[in-house]
């Protein structure tokens, strides 16, 4: 199985704050990776696709970049309805997998 | 617009099976493009993808659960399902179908709110 390390576990920043989640996967598996914010009670919501394509209707300080092993999702200026858990996923190869995700707080 | 939505018992005994189906509008299951998952999170825990299914009827499962999974599909229904034998307490859990879109990037696009299912006698 494809390993994907998510760090950090959790952050807490403040409103405006620039964010940085990174993913690291155990072998490489091109593009093939998605992030996605989850909130309780909700379905996950995919934010980012093919490591660097904005969702459509996701704002624009969601980004996604990384090829290869090693992915970052960077938010450019944190707003309060960004208060979730996010995770990557690689579909490269089967078992599909996630990461641990990160809990994003605010300050 | 397409929607998925998950149904089924939120309540299993030990040992028995679990069953849900996943109904799907918007969008034709047997387009021979899209292909239809199921993923869980237990309560404090992280996301696990179980399996999925293909139009053709081709299937993919977790080898830590394939020994206990059986996903199908009606397409004259638009549905698809999840049998999961043996239940016990540690497949209680917060489950979620979902589509990876053969043309938007093959990653999760849609997915049902999801269904508690709790595993307790």
């Amino acid at each position: 199985d494809i390993q994907m390390t998510q760090s950090p576990s959790s952050l807490s920043a403040s409103i405006g704050d620039r964010v940085t989640i990174t993913c690291r996967a155990s072998q490489g598996i091109t593009n093939d990776l998605g992030w996605f914010q989850h909130k309780p009670g909700k379905a996950p919501k995919r934010l980012i696709y093919t490591a660097s394509s904005l969702e459509s209707g996701v704002p624009s300080r969601f980004s996604g970049s990384g090829s290869g092993t090693e992915f970052t999702l960077t938010i450019s200026s944190l707003q309060p309805e960004d208060s979730a858990t996010y995770y990557c996923l690689q579909h490269n190869a089967y078992p599909l997998t996630f990461g641990g995700g990160t809990k994003v707080e605010i300050k | 617009q397409v929607q998925l939505q998950e149904s089924g018992p939120g309540l299993v005994k030990p040992s028995q099976t679990l069953s849900l189906t996943c109904t799907v509008s918007g969008v034709s299951t047997s387009n021979g493009v899209d292909r239809w998952s199921w993923i869980r999170q237990p309560a404090g825990g992280g996301l696990e993808w179980i399996g999925q299914i293909e139009a053709v009827g081709a299937t993919m499962y977790n080898p830590s659960l394939r020994s206990r999974v059986i996903i199908s599909a009606d397409t004259s229904k638009s549905q698809f399902s999840l049998n999961l034998s043996s239940v016990t307490g540690a497949d209680t859990a917060v489950y979620y179908c979902a589509r990876r879109g053969g043309t938007s990037g093959w990653s999760f696009d849609y997915w049902g709110q999801g269904t508690q299912v709790t595993v307790s006698s």
